[in-house]
């Protein structure tokens, strides 16, 4: 299938927004998920949004979804070293696994 | 506490030598997934199942066998036929359906090597 598209690599100071940016493949995926890895561990959900909504905010996390551009992105406000991580992105397209990007590696620098 | 158990945390596999990686859920979940990390790769999809005693093939089944005989558990082996096996493998479980928007949940995974 197609691939679900991120940047490999981001970096911030410490105290500064991130902004992880996603595009996906599917006009009719009704699911998008934004998921935190930390080393040598699973995959933590951290975030959804349903297609319908343009914007999800949860404390310091917001989701932004272009459903014209099929772009979804995940900012984090007063960014900390301990949201040093590799985030996924996802779609649902139907009832089918979760379709996952390779993954942005966020370094937060102090 | 309801969660996804995956044993054991690292293995260590011989040439020629098939291995079996534990899952297990007690979130009575009726899906179950695996997949394999590679570094910069992300997540590729080896096998699923939705139901109990039914499994599809994912995007890389080609030398990894599963089972599904109990809800609760989905035991993936990795054969001799599987030429490069080192990586991280994740399994995850979800409830079917797109209902609620269902996300995956995922275990802690297992890392296989090659001695």
């Amino acid at each position: 299938g197609e691939d679900v598209e991120q940047s490999l690599f981001l970096s911030v100071r410490e105290g500064d927004s991130s902004v992880i940016n996603c595009t996906y493949t599917d006009s009719s995926s009704t699911y998008l998920y934004w998921y935190k890895q930390e080393p040598g561990a699973g995959l933590q959900l951290l975030t959804y949004i349903f297609s319908n909504m343009d914007m999800k905010q949860d404390q310091r996390l917001t989701v932004l979804l272009n459903k014209k551009d099929k772009h979804l992105s995940l900012r984090i406000a007063d960014t900390q070293t301990g949201d040093s991580a590799i985030y996924f992105c996802a779609e649902r397209r139907g009832n089918t696994p979760l379709v996952f990007g390779k993954g942005t590696r966020l370094s937060v620098i102090a | 506490d309801g969660g996804i158990t995956q044993s054991p945390k690292y293995l260590f596999r011989k040439e020629g030598q098939n291995v079996t990686l534990s899952c297990e859920q007690n979130l009575n979940h009726d899906a179950m997934y695996w997949y394999r990390q590679d570094p910069g790769q992300g997540l590729r999809l080896i096998y699923y199942s939705q139901i109990v005693n039914d499994f599809q093939k994912g995007d890389i089944a080609e030398g990894y066998s599963v089972s599904r005989e109990k809800k609760e558990s989905f035991p993936l082996t990795v054969t001799s036929a599987q030429k490069n096996p080192t990586a991280f493998y994740l399994c995850a479980s979800s409830v079917p359906g797109q209902g609620i928007g269902q996300p995956q949940h995922f275990g802690d995974g297992t890392r296989l090597s090659i001695l």
